[in-house]
Order: C-alpha cells, then sequence, then structure tokens
C-alpha cells in the first residue's frame, strides 16, 4: 500500500533556531501533500496545502512566513519551522495523496518538535 | 454547503457491547467516504471506504443514502478499539473534530 514516510519522528531545538521537516510519498506521486497541526488529544488542524511546483495555500491565521512550506517534487514536501518559539512546540502531521482524486488520504507518523 | 458531521465528539462502551460512531454528510449525489484512525501514538491511517464495503477489524459501514449517514459499526467492541475515528470525503482534507472512542474493561 501506499506509504508516507515523515522525517525526523522528534527534534528538539532551542528557541530561535530553524527545523526542517521532511514528508515523502515512497511508492506514488503526490501532486498534493498537506501540513497539519495537532494538539495533545485534539483533532488534526490543517496548516497548509502543498501543491508540487507552486506556492502553498495556508489556511487562516497560520503564518507563512514562520511555516514555509517548499513542494519541488512529486514525492517530497518540506515544512520549515522558522525562528522557533515554545509556542510552536507541537505534533506536526504530513498527508500525501495520489493522482486519483477519489482515493484516501496516506499520514506520515507525525514529527514531535520541542522548542526549549 | 457541503459537510460531514459527527455528532459524538466522545463515545465510550463496555468491552463486548457493540458500538456505532455516527457519520452524517450534507451533499447529493453517491458520496464516497472513508473512515480513519488514529490509534494512541500511531499514524492516522485508512480503516474502512464504502465502495469496497468489506469489514475491517471486525468494522463495517454502509452508507445510508435515504438518510445521508455513513455510520461505522461494530458487534462486539474490544478495548484495541479505543481511538480517534474520523469521516471524511475524499475532496476533505480539513479534519472535524472526529470521535473519541474508549471501550471499557
Amino acid at each position: 500500500g501506499a506509504v508516507v514516510s515523515q522525517h525526523p519522528s522528534r527534534v528538539i531545538c532551542k528557541s530561535g533556531t530553524s527545523v526542517k521537516i521532511e514528508c515523502r510519498s515512497l511508492d506514488f506521486q503526490a501532486t498534493t501533500m498537506f501540513w497539519y497541526r495537532q494538539f495533545p488529544k485534539q483533532s488534526l488542524m490543517l496548516m497548509a496545502t502543498s501543491n508540487e511546483g507552486s506556492k502553498a495555500t495556508y489556511e487562516q491565521g497560520v503564518e507563512k512566513d514562520k511555516f514555509l512550506i517548499n513542494h519541488a517534487s512529486l514525492t517530497l514536501s518540506t515544512l520549515t519551522v522558522t525562528s522557533a518559539h515554545p509556542e510552536d512546540s507541537s505534533f506536526y502531521i504530513c498527508s500525501a495523496r495520489d493522482r486519483d482524486l477519489g482515493s484516501p488520504l496516506h499520514f506520515g507518523n507525525g514529527t514531535r518538535l520541542t522548542v526549549t | 454547503a457541503q459537510r460531514v458531521t459527527q455528532p459524538e465528539k466522545l463515545l465510550s462502551v463496555f468491552k463486548g457491547a457493540p458500538v456505532e460512531l455516527k457519520c452524517n454528510y450534507s451533499y447529493s449525489g453517491s458520496p464516497e467516504l472513508f473512515w480513519y484512525v488514529q490509534y494512541s501514538r500511531q499514524r492516522l491511517q485508512l480503516l474502512l471506504r464504502h465502495i469496497s464495503r468489506e469489514s475491517i477489524k471486525g468494522f463495517t459501514a454502509d452508507l445510508n443514502k435515504g438518510e445521508t449517514s455513513f455510520h461505522l459499526k461494530k458487534p462486539f467492541a474490544q478495548e484495541e478499539d479505543s481511538a480517534m475515528y474520523y469521516c471524511a470525503p475524499p475532496w476533505m482534507w480539513y479534519f472535524g473534530t472526529g470521535t473519541s472512542l474508549t471501550v471499557i474493561p
């Protein structure tokens, strides 16, 4: 089945530094990838939609300059948390879907970001 | 507006009891719907898709066009079924609150 690999699974960084999270579709081409943030015991909150070869579409309230998204190829999207602050600590999840618009989403394992 | 709702945010049942997680949709036509599940400390994953009409881990879901529902059912809940469950169509990548199922031993 379709697999989405997300790396790293856990990262701890100091306040003010930047962190890059990668999301790869391993056995299918993903023209669209999605980035979510999940708080404990809550649902996934969509942050942005990443389209291959074009700019990402951010949800209202998500700072595009803080959460930089790049989708340079059909199998890779990256989320960079710039100048991270403790309030950015969270669980970040990516998902991808193949070209079939009726297909389900495939999710990464998530990245636990802790900013100290 | 096209909407999918899960009216129950929290659901608790005893082990061995039947469980039904509700999902209602508000658009016309022939909808495609999925049930996703997120077990503790695991990734969100597809549980069921309505076109497959299969049973996964004892769960089934039938599309009821008359009631515009796609409820997820299992006749005998197990402790390992405790998880977050989300109902969504393929064109929706927003997730609602989902339903948190707790199976009480």
